[in-house]
């Protein structure tokens, strides 16, 4: 089964510096990983997703994610916080059912938090 | 081009009462899935919907049913409420969803539900 693991519960950057989260992902196959952003009492939106194209990604709002397959981790990255940055963060994979079709399976969050 | 619209936005019902959530898609698109979303879970998949027929479910008992109607509309249903079923329900439409596993999906801002 695949799974992912956020390593990180809560990270707090101060605004203008890098921003890091952290994603492991246990796949049997080459698997589609996708980051979704939720900020408060808002659904989720889509950041960036990775296909087997590029290994880095760019996404919205300036946010990117590179693919290591030998490290299997996706990790997102943003070279300056911005406060409207602050929001919880989930890493998700594409899993392949029996059926032939797929369903998400997401991380448990990370909160990310923007200090002024 | 409108978003995935849930309603309604918050709930309160009491336990042992049931409830309907309502979930519309974006235009065209076709395939719908529900999730819960609880601090303690965090996101499980409950079930997803594709030309008014289930694709697949979640390990969600059988006091969560859903059905999708031919303009793709769904709903959720829940009975003989639990305290344990408070917790934000988001729908999430896409093209085809499970067909394909890099197909991303739109959330809706989601039903807060509390049981009291």
């Amino acid at each position: 089964a695949q799974s992912v693991t956020q390593l990180d519960s809560h990270v707090s950057v101060s605004e203008g510096t890098p921003v890091l989260l952290r994603c492991n992902y246990s796949s049997s196959y080459s698997p589609s990983l996708f980051w979704y952003v939720q900020h408060p009492n808002k659904g989720l939106q889509l950041l960036l997703k990775y296909t087997s194209a590029a290994t880095l990604v760019k996404g919205i709002n300036g946010f990117e994610a590179e693919f290591k397959k030998s490290e299997t981790s996706f990790h997102l990255t943003k070279p300056s916080a911005h406060m409207s940055d602050a929001a919880e963060y989930f890493c998700v994979v594409s899993e392949r059912l029996t059926s032939g079709t797929y369903k998400y399976i997401f991380g448990t969050g990370t909160r990310l938090k923007v200090l002024a | 081009k409108a978003g995935v619209t849930q309603t309604p936005r918050y709930l309160i019902k009491t336990r042992g009462q049931q409830v309907t959530l309502s979930c519309s898609p974006i235009s065209g698109h076709r395939s719908v899935s529900w999730y819960q979303q609880t601090p303690g879970q965090g996101l499980q998949f409950l079930f997803e919907y594709f030309s008014e027929t289930q694709r697949n479910k979640g390990n969600f008992p059988g006091r969560f049913s859903g059905r999708q109607f031919s303009n793709s509309r769904s709903e959720m249903n829940v009975s003989t409420l639990e305290l344990g079923d408070s917790a934000l329900y988001l729908c999430a439409s896409s093209l085809d969803f499970l067909r394909a596993r890099g197909t991303e999906a739109f959330f809706g801002q989601g039903t807060r539900l509390t049981v009291v």
